[in-house]
């Protein structure tokens, strides 16, 4: 079983719509979490961490944690054209002086005009 | 501030030379991370280092492959012989690494585009 779970998509939304992406893990002991948006063909971009269960908003930018379902998502509100992208999931894997992001294979997004 | 700086941003070679790819940590920064992405298996660590100590070089696929850090802001990959398996975008990132949990975020290099023929 792979240690973080994304729905590989390609996910379709509508401008103007809300989209949400959502990423399940395996470890129970993780404490931090991130979205990172990928254009094709670019790196990695860090758009939210998340730390505490609840949501933390940035802009059009929602994050949600729950660390009893061991899931986080990501919700764009009035999506653009602009956030047609991979989003990647990341989560720390905390093993004593060992800490690394552990990555989803990646959301496809596509916003349609 | 310059970012991640990375080369070259591509590189062909036939099978069997050796690659030699670089990293320019962002100044102030303690962490390197060397990454590896293809469509099939997404994003890979491949190794890390603090302080230009290596912490985790477990997805190192293979004695062919070695990374060094020769100081505290610049480290090579090094792929010798190399495959056509290799064949992907090498990706360099970076961090201010801290205690607690904010100290984790990594800033990604534009990447390595390597083509083994």
């Amino acid at each position: 079983q792979k240690e973080v779970e994304q729905n590989s998509g390609p996910l379709s939304v509508p401008e103007g719509a809300i989209a949400s992406l959502n990423c399940t893990y395996s470890d129970r002991v993780s404490q931090s979490f991130f979205w990172y948006r990928q254009y094709s063909g670019k790196s990695p971009e860090l758009i939210m961490s998340i730390y505490s269960n609840g949501d933390k908003e940035d802009g059009r930018f929602t994050a949600q944690l729950n660390k009893a379902s061991q899931y986080v998502s990501l919700l764009i509100r009035d999506s653009q054209p602009s956030d047609s992208a991979t989003y990647l999931c990341a989560v720390v894997l905390n093993a004593g002086n060992n800490r690394k992001l552990i990555w989803g294979l990646g959301t496809s997004l596509a916003v349609n005009p | 501030d310059a970012g991640v700086i990375q080369s070259p941003r591509h590189e062909v070679t036939e099978m069997g030379q050796e690659v030699t790819l670089r990293c320019k940590l962002i100044s102030g920064h303690n962490s390197l991370f060397w990454y590896r992405q293809t469509m099939m298996r997404g994003l890979e660590l491949l190794i890390y280092f603090n302080n230009n100590v290596p912490i985790d070089d477990s997805g190192m696929p293979e004695d062919r492959f070695s990374a060094k850090m020769p100081n505290a802001s610049f480290s090579t990959l090094k792929i010798q012989p190399s495959e056509p398996r290799d064949s992907a975008v090498y990706f360099c990132a970076s961090r201010e690494w801290t205690s607690g949990v904010s100290g984790e975020t990594q800033y990604f290099g534009p990447g390595t585009r390597l083509l083994v023929l």
